[in-house]
């Protein structure tokens, strides 16, 4: 069973466009995370919500909204998708913050 | 501002061959220092966390040590198998807040 899923995989889309990834893990977390990663490999945390609460929102653009209807989904939006926005993304989840962080296979977003 | 730095950025070991791999930090108020596998294709998987200087953890040919500036992973006798990114991550105390190195792309050759 895979402790982290997030859907799709891959996603190819135009400039301007609104898409969803999807993540749900099921190891009883009560914190799950986004995470960027860009052309030159770097990690960088998106949001993090524990219990349905944000608690940590870095510089990131407001057309980015996770969305959570419980504490085992974390739901990433993206309004009008720019050039910029082609990176790999990674949902991650763990118990309470502070401690391991376990990361899904990532979304490979494309935008053209 | 937290900082990581992870060196070599690749890192090319015939089989057999020992080495070791650097991530120096900054950080105010260290929680925990991380080291994470990544395969090309998917997503970071976790392999050790150490919290204080001194302390050192291992997993069969791997072994992390921490000190106050730096960590090393230590690979013994590798094998092709052990080719990934490996990556290396703080977290701080006063958020919780998790900082990435880029990574050092290993590559074990038969």
């Amino acid at each position: 069973d895979t402790a982290v899923s997030q859907t799709p995989k891959y996603l190819v889309t135009q400039m301007g466009n609104d898409k969803s990834i999807k993540c749900e893990q099921n190891l009883g977390h009560d914190t799950m995370y986004w995470y960027k990663q860009d052309s030159k490999k770097f990690l960088k945390i998106m949001f993090s919500y524990n219990n349905k609460e944000l608690i940590i929102n870095e510089t990131v653009p407001n057309r980015f909204s996770p969305k959570s209807p419980d504490k085992a989904h974390l739901n990433l939006h993206i309004n009008s998708l720019e050039l910029g926005d082609s990176a790999v993304y990674f949902c991650a989840s763990s118990l309470s913050s502070g401690n391991t962080i376990y990361f899904g296979e990532g979304s490979w977003l494309t935008v053209v | 501002e937290d900082q990581v730095t992870q060196s070599p950025e690749a890192l090319r070991l015939q089989e057999g061959e020992s080495s070791s791999l650097n991530c120096s930090y900054t950080v105010s108020g260290l929680r925990g220092l991380f080291w994470y596998r990544q395969d090309p294709g998917k997503g970071p998987e976790f392999l050790f966390t150490l919290y204080s200087a001194g302390e050192e953890k291992e997993k069969e040919r791997l072994k992390a040590t921490l000190t106050k500036k730096e960590s090393f992973l230590h690979i013994t006798a590798p094998k092709p198998e052990d080719s990934a990114t490996y990556l290396c991550a703080v977290q701080a105390r006063r958020n919780n807040d998790m900082r990435f190195g880029a990574g050092t792309r290993l590559t074990v050759k038969p």
